[in-house]
């Protein structure tokens, strides 16, 4: 049984563009959150999925979005990026009605 | 607004030696909390959880926690740190509902020495 995938592991962009980020939960989960972890501390959370609609919204801006699919898989997009946006991306996944998140690897994004 | 603090930022401690790690939340109403471990350049494990019940708490690799509603704390334990320990730490409150945004500490690096 896969966990949380996410893709890619890494990714090198520079100011002011858009980049996606991908996420598939593990088997039988439906719900899927992301978070921001800027190195050194803890993540952030940016906004949950669940049923194809964002469920919640941490403090982040409007150049932050997400989608999900029927498949229960999501993307995560940013655009006009900046240089503090450079963090540790993190996807998790939530089975049905369950307080328990389940977090893959994440993608290293470097803004230059 | 739910927060957490983790009032240690670095912790060194010899192989074979207990560990305890610190945390405190701040919540309105009965918390969900959590522990996981993230080892360098990886995703976060859950250690364990806490509900509601037993305010002591078993998780895998060792690990314990006990939840003390009167100090707000959570406090992660290991009797005997083997080496593979060596990671950051990091304390979660959840909301109760079925939203279950994750609010985290800083985190604490800790250092196992041979």
């Amino acid at each position: 049984d896969a966990g949380v995938t996410q893709s890619p592991t890494h990714l090198i962009k520079t100011r002011g563009q858009q980049v996606t980020l991908r996420c598939s939960p593990k088997s039988g989960h439906d719900t899927v959150s992301w978070y921001q972890q800027a190195l050194g501390q803890g993540p952030q959370f940016i906004f949950q999925y669940y049923e194809e609609e964002e469920r919640q919204r941490g403090n982040f801006p409007d150049r932050f979005s997400g989608h999900q699919f029927p498949n229960y898989s999501s993307e995560l997009n940013v655009n006009a990026l900046l240089l503090g946006d450079s963090a540790l991306y993190l996807c998790a996944s939530s089975p049905p009605a369950q307080n328990i998140q389940y977090f893959g690897a994440g993608t290293r994004l470097s803004v230059l | 607004a739910q927060s957490v603090t983790q009032p240690d930022i670095h912790i060194t401690v010899s192989e074979g030696a207990s560990l305890e790690l610190r945390c405190n939340y701040s919540y309105g109403a009965t918390p969900y909390l959590f522990w996981y471990v993230q080892s360098p350049g990886q995703g976060l494990q859950l250690l364990l959880k806490y509900f509601s019940g037993d305010t002591l708490v078993q998780g895998i690799k060792g690990f314990e926690a006990e939840f003390k509603r009167s100090q707000s704390s959570f406090n992660l334990r290991k009797p005997s740190v083997h080496w593979s320990d060596a990671a950051e730490y990091f304390c979660a409150v959840g909301e109760g509902a079925a939203g279950n945004k994750l609010t985290f500490g800083g985190g604490t690096r800790v250092l196992v020495k041979p």
